[in-house]
């Protein structure tokens, strides 16, 4: 089965500076890769998404990048401001109808004013 | 705005009591939803894949009669944990597939269970 793996677990910025967050995976047929934010106490939430047939996916300060050859994508977010500071967890699937997701163990991601 | 609405956010129940947990998709119909459980500061485990009108497939390790689903409608889901105990207390999730492809993409809010 697919194995998603993340990292780091914490992740502390200064409020302006970027944050990178990165996954690999195990599993080559998978084939799309959300990334999710989740504040306490909250689902996830759906922050942007990324289909193999892309290398990269930019909206605003998110963007995500792919590397379908290493099987590993990543997450950036420039300028960061402390309501990005959250739980942030990568997925993998299939794609297919009634698929499963894969995620990741988390990112807490904290910015410091 | 939420697409997917979940009921009720936190329980607080006696031990043995058995407690549904409602998943509601507005505005769209889902034929598959998903039903996920996370410890605190651990990544979510899925449960069971919920079908409109068929049986729910569980994943391993996972007990049918413990957590009985029920996908009724193409807009509800409803995971019932049965004879509840304090190893049940946890935060459930559900989530609906949005585009109907298979990539559930919204999730809900989350319901905290905490079995006395």
């Amino acid at each position: 089965g697919e194995n998603v793996e993340q990292h780091p677990s914490t992740l502390s910025v200064q409020e302006g500076d970027s944050a990178v967050i990165k996954c690999t995976y195990s599993d080559s047929a998978s084939n799309y890769f959300p990334w999710y934010k989740q504040e306490l106490g909250k689902g996830p939430q759906l922050i942007i998404d990324i289909r193999s047939n892309v290398g990269e996916k930019k909206d605003q300060r998110i963007a995500v990048t792919l590397n379908k050859t290493a099987k590993h994508f990543s997450l950036h977010i420039t300028e960061t401001q402390p309501e990005d500071s959250a739980v942030y967890f990568c997925a993998a699937s299939r794609g297919d109808s009634g698929n499963q997701f894969y995620f990741g163990t988390g990112t807490s991601l904290t910015v410091i004013p | 705005g939420a697409v997917v609405s979940q009921h009720p956010s936190w329980v607080i129940c006696k031990s043995g009591t058995s407690v549904k947990i409602e998943c509601r998709s507005l505005d769209f119909q889902a034929t598959t939803m998903f039903w996920y459980r996370q410890f605190p500061k651990q990544s979510l485990m899925l449960m069971a894949t919920s079908n409109e009108g068929s049986k729910a497939t569980y994943e391993q390790g996972v007990e049918k009669d413990k957590f009985l689903i029920n996908h009724a409608s193409l807009t509800l889901s409803t995971l019932t944990v049965t004879s509840a105990h304090p190893e049940d207390s946890s935060f459930y999730i559900c989530s609906a597939d949005l585009q109907g492809d298979g990539q559930p993409q919204h999730f809900g809010d989350g319901t905290r269970l905490s079995i006395l």
